[in-house]
């Protein structure tokens, strides 16, 4: 199975602050079509996770752009800017480039 | 509006079975493959099944496979998970999804005796 190990495990922002989140996969998740299945997910107290960035760097719809995804091969990271409380909870990094697709531990995000 | 609807859930005994089904509205859902997503009580998300557009292809993880039976009605817009000999490890919240974008609110499954 494909390890996604993600750091910080916590991580403590100022509002308005900026923040970076980091995924490591045990190969590769260049997938044999060309693309890269790894994507970003916030999951709210309470609530499902919700899609913030597919395939490394594409936003989903109604996300706001102070989300960005970058990275290739098998080192990832999510940014976020500015930060509004609505964007505190756990985020998760997830491939589905291998099955079985597997997620990252979690990161969460939380005010200083 | 995308909408899914997890139901099925509730308090059962090891080694018994329970079948969850999921409700979507809002898009065509032949169109999409569609997946189950658990999460233990404070724990993280484990991906749990997955099928095809059809239901011609499925997959699972290792720790369901020949457990679980993941099935799809295109007619009905809805999306099941069989569940057999269940144990206490399987104890989660349910998820189901669309290709991973989407995703319902879930459905509770406790194993105990």
């Amino acid at each position: 199975d494909v390890l996604m190990t993600q750091t910080p495990v916590s991580l403590p922002v100022s509002l308005g602050g900026q923040v970076s989140i980091s995924c490591r996969s045990s190969q590769s998740l260049v997938h044999s079509d060309g693309n890269t299945y790894l994507h970003w997910y916030l999951q709210k107290p309470g609530q499902s996770p919700q899609l913030l960035i597919y395939r490394v760097s594409n936003r989903f719809s109604g996300v706001p752009d102070r989300f960005s995804g970058s990275g290739s091969g098998t080192d990832f990271t999510l940014k976020i800017s500015r930060v509004e409380p609505e964007d505190l909870g756990v985020y998760y990094c997830l491939q589905s480039t291998h099955f079985p697709w597997t997620f990252g531990g979690g990161t969460k995000l939380e005010l200083k | 509006e995308v909408q899914l609807a997890e139901s099925g859930g509730g308090l059962v005994q090891p080694g018994r079975s329970l079948k969850l089904s999921c409700a979507a509205s809002g898009f065509t859902f032949s169109d999409y493959y569609m997946a189950w997503v658990r999460q233990a009580p404070t724990k993280g998300l484990e991906w749990v099944a997955s099928i095809s557009y059809d239901g011609g292809s499925t997959y699972y993880r290792d720790s369901v496979k020949g457990r679980f039976t993941i099935s799809r009605d295109n007619a009905k817009s809805s999306l099941y998970l069989q569940m057999d000999s269940l144990r206490s490890e399987d104890t989660a919240t349910y998820y189901c999804t669309t290709d991973l974008a989407y995703w319902g609110q879930g459905t509770l499954v406790t194993v105990s005796s």
